[in-house]
């Protein structure tokens, strides 16, 4: 049972370049959530899909899209990366519609120069 | 003023010794409240969630919420070096959005 998958771990960009981060959960959640996590800073909500065919933007939305392709899976594009958006970026899903049960997964580290 | 603050250490203790994490926060429309414990270079996992105010138990640890004081703790007992990890606190007005602590860094030397 894998839970949240994201892909990929580690990935360097330059300012400009644009890339798609993967998410996908098996757990058959409702919900699923973007994140990044900066030092001092905690874990900000970007946006978050509260269920298949929603989107709605979090607390730090600009620079950021993302697509719920289904269910199983929830995608954050960076159209122009800028070096503010170094940072690692988390994906979570909850059964619930109340998201009371988060469940994370590894985590992408992105690293713009 | 941040929607939540956390002091974020960083704390050490001994082997056993009873450990006490902290956030307070601004808004009182908060119900959900919650602990994660987050591993180095890992995703961060559920520890312990409250709805509302009161305590709540588990194993070694104790989560209490205290809506009056908008205050809330984690205490851990006879901690164990795998405790050694960094502790967000997190809330929530619906549960679709949650605000985060920053973390506090904890170290149990054996």
């Amino acid at each position: 049972n894998a839970g949240v998958t994201q892909t990929p771990k580690f990935q360097v960009l330059k300012t400009g370049q644009s890339m798609t981060l993967q998410c996908a959960q098996d757990m058959n959640h409702n919900s699923m959530y973007w994140y990044r996590q900066d030092p001092g800073m905690g874990l900000r909500l970007i946006y978050y899909s509260a269920s298949e065919g929603t989107t709605d933007k979090g607390e730090v939305p600009n620079g950021y899209n993302v697509s719920r392709l289904n269910k199983r899976e929830f995608s954050l594009r960076l159209e122009s990366a800028a070096p503010s958006q170094t940072s690692v970026y988390f994906c979570a899903s909850s059964e619930k519609g109340t998201a009371t049960e988060a469940f994370f997964g590894q985590g992408t580290r992105l690293t713009v120069v | 003023q941040k929607e939540v603050e956390q002091d974020p250490g960083p704390l050490s203790v001994p082997e056993g010794a009873i450990v006490s994490l902290n956030c307070t926060y601004s808004n009182s429309a908060f119900q959900y409240f919650m602990w994660y414990r987050q591993y180095s270079r890992k995703g961060p996992e559920l520890l312990m969630y409250t709805y509302s105010s009161g305590n709540k138990e588990d194993g070694r640890f104790t989560a209490q919420v205290d809506k009056s004081s908008k205050y809330i703790s984690l205490f851990i007992r006879d901690s164990q070096p795998s405790d050694s990890a960094t502790y967000l606190c997190a809330m929530s007005f619906t549960g679709n959005q949650f605000y985060f602590g920053t973390g506090t860094s904890l170290t149990v030397i054996p």
